[in-house]
């Protein structure tokens, strides 16, 4: 059983077309995030959500809008992407009471054309 | 942010030790610190971690400097799987208003030759 899953894996769109990205996790952690990693394969954190809500928000362009409709679930809606936005984005997990260990997803590759 | 300092790579012989160094001299008293690897084409992966004292588990060992302005990640016996970019990071207490988020560095590409 995949433990943090993300959908599609592959994703290639054009310029100023708006996109989703979906992550689930079946771990029963409260707290999810998204990381993007770009080419040059920094790792930079986005977003994080605890029980639903936004708890970090890392002054990413508003075009970047995650929406979480329970905690298992944490999905990035992009819209009007620009070719910097091509990237890994990587979905993660954390156990309930702050526990240590984050569980990533296998990562979507996302290129805008 | 606190940061970390890594060497971009390094090379070890398989079934050989590995130690990897990390600086972070700026660490504050309540980060703990994070060792996370990331093989090719996948997401990262928890390695260990450790706040004081040195740690091992059943992957590696983390060794932590008196003043915690270093640490060593230790691979016992490196494999040709082990080969990854391992992360050294600098995490705040989950439950402050950083939110355990983790701070990726450069990190150091390990290459294990057979």
């Amino acid at each position: 059983d995949t433990a943090v899953s993300q959908t599609p894996k592959y994703l290639v769109t054009q310029m100023g077309n708006d996109k989703s990205i979906k992550c689930e996790q079946n771990l029963g952690h409260d707290t999810m995030y998204w990381y993007k990693q770009d080419s040059k394969k920094f790792l930079k954190i986005m977003f994080s959500y605890n029980n639903k809500e936004l708890i970090i928000n890392e002054t990413v362009p508003n075009r970047f809008s995650p929406k979480s409709p329970d905690k298992a679930h944490l999905n990035l809606h992009i819209n009007s992407l620009e070719l910097g936005d091509s990237a890994v984005y990587f979905c993660a997990s954390r156990p309930t009471g702050g526990g240590n260990e984050q569980f990533f997803g296998p990562g979507t590759r996302l290129t805008v054309l | 942010d606190a940061k970390t300092t890594q060497p971009n790579s390094m090379e070890s012989n398989e079934e050989e030790p590995v130690h990897l160094p990390c600086n972070h001299s700026t660490i504050s008293g309540t980060d703990y610190i994070h060792w996370y690897r990331q093989l090719p084409s996948q997401g990262p992966e928890y390695v260990i971690h450790g706040l004081t004292s040195n740690v091992n588990n059943r992957m590696a060992s983390l060794a932590i400097a008196e003043d915690r302005k270093s640490s060593t990640l230790i691979l016992h016996r490196a494999t040709l799987r082990d080969a990854a970019v391992y992360y050294c990071i600098l995490r705040a207490r989950a439950w402050s208003n950083q939110g355990g988020k983790l701070i990726f560095g450069q990190g150091t590409e390990l290459s294990v030759k057979p």
